[in-house]
């Protein structure tokens, strides 16, 4: 079973828009999440995380939104621009991030000049 | 510094044969962490080293993979035996082990099995 989901497999966004990247998660004991970006014949490349005693985290352009109840995270990048086209993948952790990442499948992103 | 690090980049064999994939982390963490990834899918976890000890081996796939850090440091994934479906890209992640530690992956290394 899919812990971690990712629901929409592409997203395509004019640039200077912002772009949402939406991830659902099942398990309730996953205290840590992080989203990383992945380009072509690159590893994963972390971005930004979020503990799940918070609701959003912010870095630059990019903001982390934590639902708890809901058990959803979303990751918002404004403003957009081409070189952020990439596969973004949502993951999630127990005991703060130290153990094991289990990842959703990734949303492709395309941010059109 | 020098990042993670993962030979070969490639590595093409036929079905039945022994393949040895190594990681090299980035130096002083302590944590070493390997992942498959399936075309499609998101890294899958397959074994997490604490020093030199396996300290999760739950994702491994069955007895014909195996996973070495003799000294804490360089891992070598073993794969025997290998079947056409254990054609991915295998990577491998390190990172400092503190609470929020994010995990520095390598470039990875494509098997394929023939």
């Amino acid at each position: 079973d899919q812990q971690v989901k990712q629901n929409s497999p592409s997203l395509s966004v004019q640039e200077g828009r912002i772009s949402i990247l939406n991830c659902d998660y099942t398990n309730s004991m996953f205290d840590y999440f992080l989203w990383y970006k992945k380009y072509p014949a690159e590893g994963p490349t972390f971005l930004i995380s979020i503990s799940s005693i918070k609701d959003k985290n912010e870095d630059g352009r990019f903001t982390v939104f934590l639902n708890k109840s809901a058990k959803h995270l979303s990751l918002h990048i404004v403003p957009s621009q081409p070189g952020d086209s990439a596969v973004y993948f949502c993951a999630a952790s127990f005991q703060g991030g130290s153990e094991k990442l289990v990842f959703g499948k990734g949303t492709k992103l395309t941010v059109n000049p | 510094g020098a990042g993670v690090s993962q030979t070969p980049s490639n590595k093409v064999t036929e079905k039945g044969k022994y393949v040895e994939l190594r990681c090299d982390p980035i130096s002083g963490h302590t944590a070493l962490y390997w992942y498959r990834q399936s075309l499609g899918q998101g890294p899958e976890f397959l074994i997490y080293f604490q020093g030199t000890g396996a300290a999760d081996d739950s994702g491994l796939p069955n007895d014909r993979f195996f996973a070495v850090r003799p000294e804490g440091s360089v891992s070598t994934l073993k794969i025997q035996r290998t079947e056409r479906g254990d054609s991915a890209m295998y990577l491998c992640a390190s990172s400092l082990l503190t609470s929020g530690g994010e995990q520095f992956f390598g470039p990875g290394t494509r098997l394929t099995v023939l």
